[in-house]
């Protein structure tokens, strides 16, 4: 089945450090990878995502590379900011074959990894 | 555009008792997700709804259910409830459900079980 291993957290940094929280997955099919934050008290926002491989995508200074040759999708950001605390959900959804049954559209999900920047 | 919405945001229940949850997709988003999140666990798919028609299923008991209506509104239903789920329930709606389509989350409802 489908799977995503993100590293523990909690990460925590200080303002202006590098980022980077590590992400693998298995997957069967051709996986989409999407990156996820969560604020506190709230639902789940797209970060970014990456439908094929050696893509990259991004968005708020945050980063991550579609590595199929490592089933990789790491994200990372130059410059952290304390609005960056937050939990960070690294996610897979793979297109299986019609014939397959089941869930095939579902995103399976990280754990999830939190950090927190202090100023 | 409004967002996701999910009512109620928090619920309190006892052992035995049901609960529905409600989720209102962004207008035009015809796929309804429904995840669980807890601590120990973290996300969960529970059902993906679309065209009122429940499309994929996740590993929980029969005790949860759902239903999506015409104007793509969902609901899902926990029967018999127990101190385990307690957890955020979480609806993420897009326009056609899929790999590619964006999901997009609501605010989430908190469910405590006592």
């Amino acid at each position: 089945g489908n799977s995503v291993t993100q590293m523990e957290g909690p990460v925590t940094l200080s303002e202006e450090a590098f980022l980077t929280i590590n992400c693998t997955y298995t997957a069967t099919g051709y996986p989409s990878l999407f990156w996820y934050v969560q604020y506190p008290g709230e639902g789940l926002q797209l970060l970014l995502k990456a439908t094929k491989a050696d893509d990259k995508g991004s968005n708020k200074g945050f980063e991550a590379t579609y590595r199929k040759e490592t089933t990789s999708f790491h994200l990372e950001k130059g410059s952290v900011q304390v609005s960056d605390s937050a939990v960070y959900f690294c996610a897979l959804s793979a297109l299986l074959p019609q014939n397959s049954g089941g869930s095939n559209y579902k995103l399976t999900f990280g754990k999830g990894t939190l950090l927190t920047v202090n100023p | 555009k409004a967002g996701v919405t999910q009512t109620p945001r928090y619920l309190i229940k006892t052992r035995g008792q049901q609960v529905t949850l409600s989720c209102s997709p962004i207008s035009g988003h015809r796929s309804v997700s429904w995840y669980q999140q807890t601590p120990g666990q973290g996300l969960q798919f529970l059902f993906e709804y679309f065209s009122e028609t429940q499309r994929n299923k996740g590993n929980f008991p029969g005790r949860f259910s759902g239903r999506q209506f015409s104007n793509s509104r969902s609901e899902m239903n926990v029967s018999t409830l127990e101190l385990g789920d307690s957890a955020l329930y979480l609806c993420a709606t897009s326009l056609r459900g899929g790999p590619y389509n964006e999901q997009f989350f609501g605010p989430g409802t908190r469910l405590t079980v006592l």
